[in-house]
């Protein structure tokens, strides 16, 4: 069984469109992330949500949106793609946010997305 | 600015032991986390350390000092599948994780 899973593992599209890309976790964890991870192997989050709480990277752009529709999955939808928007996308889940929190994330397979 | 500083590549022999550095500068700390990533897959937890000392973990070990905002990450009995990128991250007073670029480490025969 896939503790996190994501779709599409792989998107190619062209500039101006709009995509989502979709995440399950299976684990029954309380908070889930959105990672972006650049040609130069820096992970930056994207955006933390826990049911209850969104909170945003403000250095995210608003093209860019999270959906929760219920506590096992949260979707990156991205609107009017530029060509800076291609990297590997990761979808994460870990138990709590804060608290007795000891940084385990973990991981999808990533969403190589390539804006042409 | 929050910054994490670890070397980009290291190249080690079957066999051996390799050390990993990393030093951070981060608004506050509740620990630090390194990670495995193989090329093209997703980061994978390795350690985690909120207290100064080392922690052992198999054939992995991982050691912090608060004080001087240095950790490193001991590989020993060096195996060709352990060749991938390791990431240390730190995590600042508001619970996010602060990522290093990686270090990635080619295990030669």
């Amino acid at each position: 069984d896939t503790a996190v899973s994501q779709t599409p593992k792989y998107l190619v599209t062209q500039m101006g469109n709009d995509k989502s890309i979709k995440c399950e976790q299976n684990l029954g964890h309380d908070t889930m992330y959105w990672y972006k991870q650049d040609s130069k192997k820096f992970l930056k989050i994207m955006f933390s949500y826990n049911n209850k709480e969104l909170n945003i990277n403000e250095t995210v752009p608003n093209r860019f949106s999270p959906k929760s529709p219920d506590k096992a999955h949260l979707n990156l939808h991205i609107n009017s793609l530029e060509l800076g928007d291609s990297a590997v996308y990761f979808c994460a889940s870990s138990p709590q946010l804060a608290g007795t929190f000891t940084g385990e994330l973990f991981f999808g397979e990533g969403s190589r997305l390539t804006v042409l | 600015g929050q910054n994490i500083d670890q070397p980009t590549e290291m190249t080690a022999t079957e066999g051996a032991i390799v050390q990993i550095n990393c030093t951070y500068q981060t608004s506050g700390f509740n620990g630090l986390f390194w990670y495995q990533q193989h090329a093209g897959e997703a980061p994978t937890f390795l350690s985690y350390n909120v207290l100064d000392g080392l922690e052992e973990k198999g054939r992995f070990s991982s050691f912090l000092s608060r004080s001087k905002g240095y950790s490193y990450l001991l590989l020993k009995e060096l195996q060709m599948k352990d060749s991938a990128s390791y990431l240390c991250a730190v995590m600042d007073s508001n619970y996010q994780l602060i990522w290093g670029a990686g270090t990635k480490l080619i295990i030669k025969p």
